[in-house]
């Protein structure tokens, strides 16, 4: 069974501050990184693919970084505002092929 | 519809009793997935496929059953529906591995 951590469980931060949460992942055979956006009551939404070692991605306010050799990827979020409170999962394929997620890290944005 | 769907949305079902969560995508995705999501557990592998009459163990298989006759399809039967298999259950699909998944909207199930 993969073990794929993810820190902190949960955070609460203010309207307009900058966060960012931890995946931990085995850095043997890696194949990708997902992370995905997990809103209440709806289905998990991607946010990011990352494959290479090094990989930076960003969508508007938010962003990863892809650490594959020391097994981590950090999400960051820039000017939090209270529409990006959702549960981030981060998911990991390996050649193996099991596509495995993390528990999630839980934002409440605080208006 | 273009997509992946999941029926049903809800059930409920008496214990030893054998029921069957349906999910179908329309992109012919190689890879398909099934979840539960359990408090303090996030979302946990059941069972997957990468591609037809091929399926594989993940997590927590025990008690269930899958098959993938056909590459738009992914069935998850509970064969004797225990009360610990109340959950919700999330069926993906994704091409490859480096294109990301999408998911159904989620079966709640109620086992009584």
């Amino acid at each position: 069974i993969l073990n794929v951590e993810q820190s902190p469980q949960s955070l609460h931060v203010q309207e307009g501050d900058s966060t960012n949460f931890t995946c931990s992942f085995p850095s043997s055979n890696f194949y990708a990184l997902h992370w995905y956006r997990w809103e209440t009551a709806k289905s998990p939404e991607a946010l990011f693919v990352m494959t290479l070692n090094g990989d930076e991605k960003k969508k508007g306010r938010i962003s990863a970084t892809l650490n594959t050799k020391e097994g981590y990827s950090y999400l960051y979020i820039k000017g939090s505002q209270p529409e990006d409170s959702a549960t981030y999962l981060c998911a990991f394929w390996n050649y193996g092929q099991n596509f495995v997620f993390g528990p999630g890290t839980r934002l409440s944005v605080l208006p | 519809d273009a997509g992946i769907t999941q029926s049903p949305r809800y059930k409920i079902t008496e214990t030893g009793r054998q029921v069957t969560l349906m999910c179908h995508q329309t992109w012919s995705h190689s890879y398909m997935f099934w979840y539960r999501q359990d408090l303090g557990h996030g979302l946990r592998l059941i069972y997957y496929s990468a591609a037809a009459d091929i399926t594989d163990k993940g997590e927590v298989p025990d008690g269930y059953v899958v098959s993938r006759s056909k590459t738009e399809n992914f069935p998850l039967t509970l064969e004797s529906a225990t009360r610990s298999q109340t959950s919700v259950y999330f069926c993906a699909s994704r091409g490859t591995a480096n294109t990301e998944a999408f998911f159904g909207q989620g079966t709640r199930l109620t086992v009584v």
